[in-house]
């Protein structure tokens, strides 16, 4: 069974305090793995796609990466303002375009 | 920028009641997505579709519908509501050729 698990499920870290958050999938074939992050009653946001083992992927902050088995979001020097829920999710092969998602890290950055 | 729109934020129903959950994205996108979200389980594909009067099932579509009969709208409905359809529920859009799905901001339903 194809699968997505992500963790840890809460990560509280101090300002600056650099850490991972890590995504695992277990799935029959992958066409891609999806980044989003969510803030409190809102929609995902897209952050990051990755298609192949070895891409990386950086924007501010955040760096996805991609290995054969997971994926990592690095948070370098994190502010208050990156705090939010982040998603990962796959695209699995041959199911045209739908996503599947892990349950989410909830990340606290304190001041 | 894409927008996706949801008709409503919160919404409290009776158990029983037919509910219609409404999605309209601005983006000329082929594909939308209906989703809803609870705590520790993610976010979960209820039904998707790919065109005008075309969907799909996803993982759990007992007890919802959905409706498109506009590229543009597309609409999720709960038959008879029952407390456990207690949840948040998301729409997405993305284009073809790319998997890139943008969400709205979500309808949070209670049913009481």
């Amino acid at each position: 069974e194809d699968q997505v698990t992500q963790s840890p499920e809460a990560l509280r870290l101090q300002e600056g305090e650099s850490s991972s958050l890590n995504c695992s999938y277990t799935v029959s074939g992958l066409r891609g793995l999806f980044w989003y992050r969510q803030d409190p009653g809102k929609g995902p946001e897209f952050l990051f796609t990755l298609y192949s083992a070895g891409e990386e992927k950086e924007k501010e902050r955040l760096k996805a990466t991609l290995t054969k088995k997971e994926s990592f979001l690095h948070i370098t020097a994190p502010k208050p303002e990156d705090s939010a829920t982040y998603l990962c999710a796959v695209q699995i092969s041959g199911s045209a375009r739908q996503l599947t998602f892990g349950s989410g890290t909830q990340l606290t950055v304190l001041p | 920028d894409v927008k996706v729109t949801q008709s409503s934020r919160y919404l409290v129903k009776r158990t029983g009641e037919k509910v219609f959950l409404e999605c309209v994205q601005d983006m000329d996108h082929e594909n939308m997505f209906w989703y809803r979200q609870d705590p520790g389980l993610g976010l979960r594909l209820i039904y998707f579709s790919y065109d005008v009067k075309m969907k799909e099932k996803g993982d759990i579509p007992e007890g919802y519908s959905v409706s498109r009969e506009k590229k543009e709208r597309f609409s999720l409905i709960l038959e008879s509501a029952s407390t456990n359809q207690t949840s948040m529920y998301l729409c997405a859009s993305s284009p073809t050729g790319t998997s890139i799905q943008f969400f709205g901001p979500g309808t949070r339903l209670t049913v009481l």
